[in-house]
């Protein structure tokens, strides 16, 4: 089967630094994507990783390991308007095909003052 | 950029009736775009795959005859849901594959459908 794990909930200071776990098990691997997402609205790409190893953009940066199954959203001097859902998504099939995205359940991040 | 756009915003409609959404990639042409459902606090469901010129395809579960899609040119497809009942009532959201060197997705913002 195919699975994307991350964690429901977490919560985190304003100015701190917070990880945001996502673990998968699919078919074929062909890319992983974060995603944000606001409360009412759809999501926004945050970043792409396809090879091992860490993406930086700004003070947001993803780590991906293939062999381990294993990716990372890390959020550095977090804001208040970082609060929002962060969804890990897999692309399970080699490109070429329609490369759809299989989305993990999403973890939503609350910054406290 | 990459803007996709989608209308209406937000829908409230009667048991029974059609209700049509689109979804439109305005700066760039799409020949996929997905549909996806999303329940509260819930992720993202991929009902379809549209393809442009072509039919879509359906994740298991979807009942293609409720859920017609049309994928008429490279920059909009249409999601109509026939005969809409109260389960129906979601938050639909579309994306467009813009081809490059990541294939990355672009969201719509989304169509809010109540059915009373």
């Amino acid at each position: 089967g195919q699975n994307i794990d991350q964690p429901t909930e977490m919560t985190a200071t304003e100015g701190a630094i917070v990880q945001i776990n996502c673990t998968y098990q699919t078919s074929g691997f062909n890319g992983l994507f974060w995603y944000q997402q606001h409360a009412g609205e759809a999501p926004t790409f945050l970043s792409y990783n396809v090879l091992d190893g860490l993406e930086e953009k700004g003070r947001f940066s993803s780590f991906l390991s293939r062999s381990k199954g294993y990716s990372y959203l890390l959020l550095k001097e977090l804001q208040m308007k970082d609060s929002a859902s962060y969804l890990c998504a897999v692309r399970g099939t080699k490109a070429g095909n329609t490369g759809k995205l299989i989305f993990g359940q999403g973890t939503t991040l609350q910054v406290k003052p | 950029g990459a803007v996709v756009s989608q209308h209406p915003s937000r829908v409230i409609c009667k048991s029974g009736t059609s209700v049509k959404i689109e979804c439109r990639s305005l700066d760039f042409q799409a020949t996929t775009m997905f549909w996806y459902r999303q329940f509260p606090k819930q992720s993202l469901m991929l009902m379809a795959t549209s393809n442009e010129g072509s039919k879509a395809t359906y994740e298991q579960g979807v009942e293609k005859d409720k859920f017609l899609i049309n994928h008429a040119s490279l920059t909009l497809s249409t999601l109509t849901v026939t005969s809409a009942h109260p389960e129906d009532s979601s938050f639909y959201i579309c994306s467009a594959k813009r081809q490059g060197s990541t294939d990355t997705q672009y969201f719509g913002p989304g169509t809010r459908l109540t059915v009373l």
